[in-house]
């Protein structure tokens, strides 16, 4: 089965850039989703089809995906930021959703 | 404004049976595929299963695939979840999630419905 792996855990200062990995074979060939989802609350969708923001996610949040590897980017990170991302995908193969590990991001 | 609101069975033992509702509003309920996404106690998000707007075809994961049984009624705008052969690890937050389109993502969610199986 298709697995997208993440880093369980990420620290930036506030104000810094956070990069948040997605590694999965041949990613780059999948359109990758992006979640954010804060303790006891439902996941927010942040980035959809590898690099597009809904409306109301702020310009600071941004994504790419190539090769094998997918990213997403928290431009000047803010404590209101701290949260965990998840990346997801949709394996074809086996017709079936796949969610990466998640990562948690702490901004202090 | 689109609303997707999960109930039903949230306690049940091992080898039993539990059925999960998920009622919807503020949209066109027979376009849209649906989904199911669950996340046991302080662990990640785990895709379950998906359905087609019509029903025809169904996706579900290695994990419940042969125990779980999604399906919808277009007629209610409602999507369901039928789960037998309940097993421990099966404990977890249920949210039933609507893409944006095609493979855009799940932009709406449910608050979630916590499951317990245990003895």
């Amino acid at each position: 089965s298709y697995v997208l792996s993440q880093p369980p855990s990420l620290s930036v200062a506030p104000g810094k850039t956070a990069t948040i990995t997605c590694g999965g074979d041949i990613i780059g060939t999948k359109s990758v989703h992006w979640y954010q989802q804060r303790p006891s609350q439902a996941p927010v969708l942040v980035i959809y089809h590898d690099n597009l923001r809904p409306s109301g996610v702020p310009e600071r949040f941004s994504a790419s995906n190539s090769g094998n590897m997918a990213a997403l980017t928290i431009s000047g990170a803010e404590v209101g930021d701290e949260a965990d991302y998840y990346c997801q995908a949709w394996d074809s193969g086996s017709d079936h959703g796949v969610f990466g590990g998640g990562t948690k991001l702490t901004v202090l | 404004e689109v609303y997707l609101v999960e109930s039903g069975g949230s306690v049940g033992r091992p080898g039993g049976s539990l059925r999960l509702s998920c009622a919807t509003s503020g949209f066109k309920f027979e376009d849209f595929d649906m989904s199911w996404v669950r996340q046991r106690p302080g662990k990640g998000l785990e895709w379950v299963s998906v359905i087609n707007w019509n029903g025809a075809i169904r996706s579900y994961a290695d994990s419940v695939r042969g125990r779980f049984t999604i399906s919808r009624d277009n007629a209610k705008k409602s999507l369901f979840l039928q789960m037998n052969s309940l097993r421990a690890d099966d404990t977890a937050v249920y949210y039933c999630a609507r893409e944006g389109g095609y493979n855009y993502g799940y932009v709406y969610w449910g608050q979630g419905r916590l499951v317990t199986v245990s003895s």
